[in-house]
């Protein structure tokens, strides 16, 4: 099993709102990635955890706030989105070791009006 | 800089077979991998090359030289399914942390024609 689940879907969501993305697998993957991508565009990589600890922030504006709870949950806080926001959000997992694999959930496709 | 260079596009008939090259220079090397994503979904982990040499996995291989910095992925026996974007992602070394991070090529457009 190497599903990585994402919720919501969709979201549309206006530039005063704040919501959460949600990242979740049971795989027993230590570390935990948010992506951005854009039609036509590779993945963007935005923060990396690594057992639950923030590893990696690719200098994400603070609009952006990761969270992970706990090993297998990982959460994206969002507040005064701006349009050019607007985006494919991704989670992966991996293993700390090996080849680091990293197993990419279906997205949140996020509109920002 | 880190610099990983794909083609942006190629087209193919069901059938043939393609080969969808890929060269980079990265700030260390602890892995090249190939993804593919149909528009809209998840990228989908395809292969996984950390050695010098050839992968084979069913229809898909996906050879490396370090070397020469530069990995291929042959598709054989197309499918239209197989139309999709292919990307080729290389596992560079990040200061402070074990994991690294991947780096990703713009893409690969894969089109089959029946």
């Amino acid at each position: 099993d190497t599903e990585v689940t994402q919720t919501p879907k969709h979201l549309v969501m206006g530039m005063t709102n704040k919501k959460s993305l949600k990242c979740e697998q049971h795989m027993g993957h230590r570390a935990m990635y948010w992506y951005k991508q854009k039609a036509k565009k590779p993945p963007e990589l935005m923060f990396v955890y690594s057992y639950e600890k923030l590893s990696i922030n690719e200098s994400v504006p603070s609009r952006f706030s990761p969270e992970c709870p706990n090993s297998s949950l990982l959460n994206l806080h969002l507040h005064a989105l701006q349009p050019e926001d607007s985006a494919l959000y991704l989670c992966a997992s991996s293993q700390e070791q090996g080849g680091n694999i990293q197993y990419f959930g279906a997205g949140t496709r996020l509109s920002v009006l | 800089g880190q610099n990983i260079d794909q083609p942006t596009e190629m087209t193919a008939t069901e059938g043939a077979i393609v080969q969808i090259n890929c060269t980079y220079q990265t700030s260390g090397f602890n892995g090249l991998f190939w993804y593919q994503q149909h528009a809209g979904e998840a990228p989908t982990f395809l292969s996984y090359n950390v050695l010098d040499g050839l992968e084979e996995k069913g229809r898909f291989s996906s050879f490396l030289s370090r070397s020469k910095g530069y990995s291929y992925l042959l598709l054989k026996e197309l499918q239209m399914k197989d139309s999709a974007s292919y990307l080729c992602a290389v596992r560079g070394e990040v200061r402070g942390s074990t994991l690294g991070r991947l780096y990703f090529g713009r893409g690969t457009q894969l089109t089959v024609w029946p």
